[in-house]
């Protein structure tokens, strides 16, 4: 089956602690994305990689942390700067080759920091 | 940076009527989607159209696009309870641009 996948559903961290969210696509897509829901709201950007070993910031980086080592993989790590880190995140892949930049989204992470 | 904004923000419909949803945006674009959330699960591409096409159909959906106006729309014909759901519109500036998502549209179809 070919899809992207992400783990844990539910996470749930006490205050001030790093936590690193998995984000895994076999879709040989070239580009990844993580986004940030609340509830009620639509999605903002947090990072995205358009090629292995290099990512941008999207419109709200600040408290979080990629790395793109893989191109099957691009982990967010939520860290203890992100100052209300509890949401709901998405992870997503598209490919640049074709001129149809459709993303498949993951099925989310519900991270609760308390 | 260029945003959708989905109109309305929530929407109730009984099952069987047509449900239409609408998105603006502020800038030129190159492409706009629309996508489907279900609670508490990833969104799921339904349809994109090009700057250069004004309709689409995919099943019982319907898109439109005016660039006019900046403006596109969403209709979902003969509505099952199954289509409750969010609606999203993205659009992206340029074909390698990333894409900007709206707030979204609720909308709930009653059996």
């Amino acid at each position: 089956d070919g899809g992207i996948t992400q783990s844990p559903k539910y996470l749930f961290r006490k205050e001030g602690q790093n936590v690193t969210l998995s984000c895994e696509q076999n879709l040989n897509h070239d580009a990844m994305y993580w986004y940030r829901q609340d509830p009620g709201q639509g999605l903002r950007l947090i990072y995205y990689s358009q090629i292995v070993n290099d990512f941008q910031k999207g419109d709200i980086a600040e408290g979080y942390s990629v790395s793109r080592e893989k191109k099957e993989s691009f982990p967010l790590t939520v860290t203890s700067a992100q100052k209300n880190p509890t949401a709901f995140y998405l992870c997503a892949s598209s490919s640049l080759r074709g001129v149809s930049y459709e993303q498949y989204f993951g099925p989310g992470t519900r991270l609760t920091v308390t | 940076s260029q945003q959708g904004e989905e109109d309305p923000q929530a929407l109730s419909i009984q099952e069987g009527e047509n449900a239409t949803m609408n998105c603006s945006y502020k800038t030129s674009i190159n492409n706009l989607q629309w996508y489907r959330q279900n609670s508490g699960r990833g969104l799921v591409h339904l349809i994109l159209i090009r700057s250069n096409e004004r309709e689409k159909h995919s099943g019982r959906l319907r898109v439109t696009l005016d660039t006019s106006k900046k403006s596109s729309s969403l209709l979902i014909t003969a509505s099952r309870a199954a289509d409750t759901a969010s609606y999203f519109c993205a659009t992206a500036e340029t074909s390698y641009d990333k894409v900007i998502f709206g707030p979204g549209t609720s909308l709930s179809v009653i059996p």
